[in-house]
């Protein structure tokens, strides 16, 4: 099955600093996506990469995807203390359901 | 900005009870989703629901669950039978098209519902 896997695991940076989270998958994606968690919270929609694309940009994130390696990357550039939360990537194959991974806990410090 | 709204966000339940978590998607959003998220693990895909009915689902997913979306506005995930490991943070999701190679948009996730099986 097809799987979101995120590394690192933990990431801890100081304030305008940028923030490198990484994700790989097992199988064929229609489109990759990057979910926020504020602890105990909803998931917060980031960005959504398709397939056939391999770089986007949203305000403060860059997202690439790598469909040869099976990789995507997320951005965070001039982190701020409010972007602390875990972060996940979701990968969605041919029927349009979700697989996450097991989420990069990001912490910036003041 | 729309919001995904559930009810109730935190239920404390007997073990072999049934519960009912709630749920309003967007209004003009087409597919509803549950998710289930176990402390400390995965988020983990239950059930997909597109024009009254179940599109997909996972090995989750068995008779003990129900969903059903009883009026033009709220979508139910019902529990028959509750059990220890039933214990986790239940999101509800929505989304305006079914997301695919040829879409931008991501799914709308509620603030959940945390179960606690006792």
């Amino acid at each position: 099955s097809q799987q979101g896997e995120e590394d690192p695991q933990a990431l801890s940076i100081q304030e305008g600093e940028n923030a490198t989270m990484n994700c790989s998958y097992k199988t064929s994606i229609n489109n990759l996506q990057w979910y926020r968690q504020n602890s105990g919270r909803g998931l917060v929609h980031l960005i959504l990469i398709r397939s056939n694309e391999r770089e986007k940009h949203s305000g403060r994130l860059r997202v690439t995807l790598d469909t040869s390696k099976k990789s995507s990357s997320l951005l965070i550039t001039a982190s701020r203390a409010a972007d602390t939360a875990s972060y996940f990537c979701a990968t969605e194959g041919g029927y349009s359901t979700l697989t996450f991974g097991k989420g990069t806990m990001l912490l910036v410090s003041p | 900005e729309p919001e995904v709204t559930q009810t109730p966000s935190h239920q404390v339940t007997q073990m072999g009870q049934e519960v009912i978590l709630r749920c309003v998607p967007i209004s003009n959003h087409l597919y509803f989703y549950w998710y289930r998220q176990i402390l400390g693990q995965k988020v983990e895909f239950l059930v997909s629901f597109y024009n009254n009915e179940i599109s997909e689902k996972s090995e989750i997913f068995d008779d003990q669950f129900s969903v059903e979306r009883p009026d033009g506005s709220n979508f139910t995930l019902k529990i028959r039978s509750t059990k220890l490991e039933d214990s986790a943070m239940y999101f509800c999701a929505s989304s305006k098209a079914r997301t695919g190679w040829d879409s931008n948009y991501g799914y709308t996730f509620g603030s959940g519902t945390r179960l606690t099986v006792v």
